[in-house]
């Protein structure tokens, strides 16, 4: 099955720098790899993803790059906010059968005002 | 817009005491899962469903049961509760494949 390896486990930042959290994934047919914030108390939520068509993409102050070849991804947060707190999962995922996306284990992101 | 709603949102329960927790989306989703959340440890996949009376196995199933009966609502029982079972768990729903999840706020669970 599909593997997801995501670095670092934390990560802190002066406010105004940025961020960059990198993901690794093993099954060469994922096709999606979404983003997910999850702030305290709460459940996670998108916040930016990317198909396999596409090599970049940008939201704002976030954006998501694709190394289909390398088979890697990466989450871009630029001009950090005290607000951007909190933990991050990259995930994998392909079409077709029972679909399960595959989660990271997650990355504390700490932003120092 | 409720979107997904797990109950209870905290409980303790004593070893060898059974629950049940239900997940409702309101979204008409045909895909749900059932994580488990463990620090360092992320999201863990419990079991999953792809659809009413569908139900299958995922990275952590045992000491778990699921029950997909209605469309919206997805349940997961512990019969009998040890310690390694406290954690915090997330539903999520997905209206197709390649599409966001949708989570739900949690359960925490205490297991003493």
């Amino acid at each position: 099955g599909e593997n997801v390896e995501q670095h670092p486990s934390t990560l802190s930042v002066q406010e105004g720098d940025s961020a960059v959290i990198k993901c690794t994934y093993s099954d060469s047919a994922s096709n999606y790899f979404p983003w997910y914030k999850q702030e305290l108390g709460k459940g996670p939520q998108l916040i930016i993803d990317i198909r396999s068509n596409v090599g970049e993409k940008k939201d704002q102050r976030i954006a998501v790059t694709l190394n289909k070849t390398a088979k890697h991804f990466s989450l871009h947060i630029t001009e950090t906010q005290p607000e951007d707190s909190a933990v991050y999962f990259c995930a994998a995922g392909k079409s077709g059968g029972s679909y399960i996306p595959t989660f990271g284990r997650g990355t504390s992101l700490i932003v120092h005002p | 817009n409720a979107g997904v709603t797990q109950t209870p949102k905290f409980r303790v329960l004593k070893t060898g005491q059974s629950m049940t927790l239900l997940c409702a989306q309101d979204m008409n989703h045909e895909y749900m899962y059932w994580y488990r959340q463990d620090p360092g440890m992320g999201l863990r996949l419990i079991h999953y469903s792809v659809g009413e009376g569908t139900t299958a196995k995922g990275e952590v199933p045992d000491g778990y049961n699921v029950s997909r009966l209605k469309k919206q609502n997805f349940l997961l029982g512990l019969e009998s509760a040890a310690p390694s079972q406290t954690s915090v768990y997330f539903c999520a729903s997905m209206d197709r494949p390649n599409t966001e999840a949708f989570f739900g706020q949690g359960t925490r669970l205490t297991v003493v």
